[in-house]
């Protein structure tokens, strides 16, 4: 089975400064997507980005950019001008493309405060 | 777009008592949807998959008696925890997807406390 996993149970930035969560993942499979996912003391997930395998560019939506390197297998998130609003856990997923696509393995989570 | 809603958000019951819990897709048609347990300060672990007209997928482990799935139609998903006791308090989150290649969208999720 897939495993994703996020070393980093806990990190601190300044806000407007800029932070990187860790992730590594183990498969076999090419074809995959990832995905980072946000999770705020309301507990609603909340899509942040996401990556297809296939793609060498890395995926950015506004102040959220990632660093996704195939090789290595490894998929950080990295979020620049930090707000107060970015305090939340952070899930990093994966899912295959090839088989039981429909499935998500999700990291253990790291808590990020965001200081004023 | 894409809103999942789950409901209610927080249950407290005594023991014994059997829980339902719904996942909505409001805006769009789920072809599959997904439950999930999360502990605190832990990540989701997934129970079941489920897709319309069909029978739940459960993961290892998790007992098809005790978590009784049911997705009746493309927009209704639910969840009851049968005769529950106190081992089964915890957060419980849907999901739900278009299709396969596309992001799950995840409901609030729900508190259930048993006493």
């Amino acid at each position: 089975a897939q495993t994703v996993t996020q070393s980093q149970p806990e990190m601190s930035v300044q806000e407007a400064e800029t932070v990187t969560l860790s992730c590594t993942y183990d498969t076999s499979e090419s074809d995959y997507y990832l995905f980072w996912y946000k999770q705020p003391p309301s507990r609603q997930m909340i899509l942040v980005i996401r990556q297809e395998a296939y793609k060498q560019q890395n995926a950015t939506e506004n102040r959220f950019s990632v660093n996704f390197q195939k090789a290595a297998k490894s998929f950080s998130l990295k979020i620049s001008d930090s707000q107060l609003g970015d305090a939340a856990m952070y899930f990093c997923a994966y899912r295959s493309g090839e088989y039981n696509f429909n499935k998500f393995y999700f990291g253990s989570g790291t808590k990020l405060n965001v200081k004023p | 777009g894409a809103v999942v809603s789950q409901h209610p958000s927080r249950v407290i019951c005594k023991s014994g008592t059997s829980v339902k819990i719904e996942c909505r897709s409001l805006d769009f048609q789920a072809t599959t949807m997904f439950w999930y347990r999360q502990f605190p300060k832990q990540s989701l672990m997934l129970m079941a998959t489920s897709n319309e007209g069909s029978k739940a997928t459960y993961e290892q482990g998790v007992e098809k008696d005790k978590f009784l799935i049911n997705h009746a139609s493309l927009t209704l998903s639910t969840l009851t925890v049968t005769s529950a006791h106190p081992e089964d308090s915890s957060f419980y989150i849907c999901s739900a997807q278009t299709y396969s290649n596309q992001p799950q969208h995840f409901g609030d999720g729900t508190r259930l406390s048993i006493l």
